[in-house]
């Protein structure tokens, strides 16, 4: 989607290395959002911003940690990788409100060896 | 706890015949219903969406959708297949009230149209 970059497009790690992947936006959309797309399960969510500094937690949140210093910029951290972590990882951003569809990135296909 | 439901897997169609995603769900009290399309290596696209109103949405490439409330259903519907529409579709469902992380979706279609 227009206005929507997620960095790196593919990456390989090992188990219990750190990762960050990053996500910016040049839309101005106050809420941003992560997702990882599983075969079988969709998009679930696993934490989401409604603004600078404010995150919240999503469905599946254990492992993950975010964060939001700008407006434009939205970080998702593996503290420590681990196989279960392999997946597509997708940012999204938007108004916030129910009936407003999301933008999406182009994701992030992430392997934990 | 609200769930989407995308019952098949894989639907596959020829060029030029009428398509159909199936798309239930289950939210507390009214919906909001969405359709996204997702090309390979893509993220996903937004088609179309149900607030209220007319039953029947038009969205983007010819595409539309039935909301039917007594039967919990949002399918996707379009009357001469593509192969171009060749791609991965999720329904999605959120309540009219709560918070941003309340948007749900299905496990996605495959759609596939032979030429």
């Amino acid at each position: 989607d227009a206005g929507i970059t997620q960095s790196p497009r593919h990456k390989v790690t090992e188990t219990g290395t750190p990762v960050t992947l990053r996500c910016h936006q040049t839309e101005n959309h106050r809420y941003m959002y992560w997702y990882r797309q599983d075969p079988g399960h969709g998009l679930r969510l696993i934490h989401y911003s409604y603004g600078v500094k404010d995150t919240d937690k999503g469905e599946v949140s254990d492992g993950y940690s975010v964060s939001r210093s700008k407006t434009e910029d939205f970080l998702l951290t593996l503290e420590s990788a681990t196989s279960s972590q392999t997946s597509v990882y997708f940012c999204a951003a938007g108004f916030g409100q129910n009936n407003s569809p999301l933008h999406f990135g182009n994701g992030t296909r992430l392997t934990v060896t | 706890a609200q769930s989407v439901a995308q019952p098949e897997d894989q639907v596959n169609v020829a060029e030029g015949n009428p398509l159909t995603v199936k798309c239930t769900y289950s939210v507390s009290g009214n919906p909001y219903l969405f359709w996204y399309v997702q090309y390979p290596n893509r993220g996903l696209q937004f088609l179309l969406k149900y607030i209220t109103g007319d039953n029947l949405v038009k969205g983007s490439y010819g595409f539309e959708a039935e909301f039917n409330k007594s039967q919990t259903s949002f399918h996707l519907k379009k009357p001469s297949a593509l192969v171009s529409d060749s791609a991965l579709y999720f329904c999605a469902v959120s309540p009219l009230s709560g918070s941003a992380r309340q948007l749900t979706f299905g496990s996605g279609t495959q759609l596939t149209v032979l030429p």
